[in-house]
């Protein structure tokens, strides 16, 4: 059974261009979170999503951050016109939750995005 | 608003001692508890997993505790080894996402 499944592993992009990171949960998890980490801060919650369904996007940006988790595929974290602050890691998790029972969070190798 | 504090944020210990890692959390309506560790560059590796129902668990040398109703969670590593030089975090779950502390940057000297 993989873990949780993140690419690229490192991105770089210029100002101005868009960014695409892709996670595929584990075999049998339905929840998926995304996470940032900025160099010396802790990583702070970004969206979380079941298939075809943002649950709670508290954390993103209001602008030029999107995400989704397709019914088919991985979730895909869009950051478009990307700015040097964007550059950060950035993590996805997933868990299966069964009625109530809230599951073990296990966590991917994380994106390194480094805008140029 | 859940927050997460840990400490102490650095420790340096000889390769052998026994150590404690500790967690506080504002907000003690939560479902469960988790220690991670993060290698440098790295993911993040889950540990322990503590339900709210649960009092400790146990993986070999590592032992969780939690105490919901004061806030507090507590790693116990023994004899500790230069490979347990890492980031260790603490996250709670609640109504809201893993909410996580800033951490505990471990180095264990041979």
């Amino acid at each position: 059974n993989a873990g949780v499944m993140q690419n690229p592993r490192h991105l770089v992009r210029r100002r101005g261009q868009e960014a695409r990171l892709r996670c595929s949960p584990m075999k049998g998890h339905s929840h998926v979170y995304w996470y940032r980490q900025l160099p010396e801060e802790g990583l702070k919650f970004m969206v979380y999503l079941q298939k075809e369904n943002i649950i709670d996007e508290s954390g993103m940006p209001k602008e030029r951050f999107s995400a989704e988790f397709p019914k088919e595929g991985p979730s895909i974290l869009r950051i478009q016109q990307v700015v040097r602050g964007d550059s950060a890691a950035y993590f996805c998790a997933s868990s299966h939750r069964d009625r109530g029972d809230v599951g073990e969070a296990f966590f991917g190798q994380g994106t390194r995005l480094t805008v140029v | 608003k859940q927050e997460v504090t840990q400490i102490p944020a650095a420790l340096s210990v000889p390769e052998g001692e026994n150590l404690v890692l500790n967690c506080s959390f504002t907000d003690s309506a939560i479902y469960n508890l988790q220690w991670f560790r993060q290698d440098p560059g790295k993911g993040l590796t889950s540990l322990l997993l503590i339900q709210s129902s649960q009092r400790e668990q146990t993986s070999g040398r590592l032992n969780a505790s939690l105490d919901k109703s004061s806030g507090r969670s507590t790693l116990y590593i023994a004899a500790s080894q230069p490979g347990d030089s890492a980031t260790y975090l603490c996250a709670v779950r609640g109504n809201t996402p893993l909410v996580f502390g800033k951490g505990t940057r471990l180095s264990v000297i041979a």
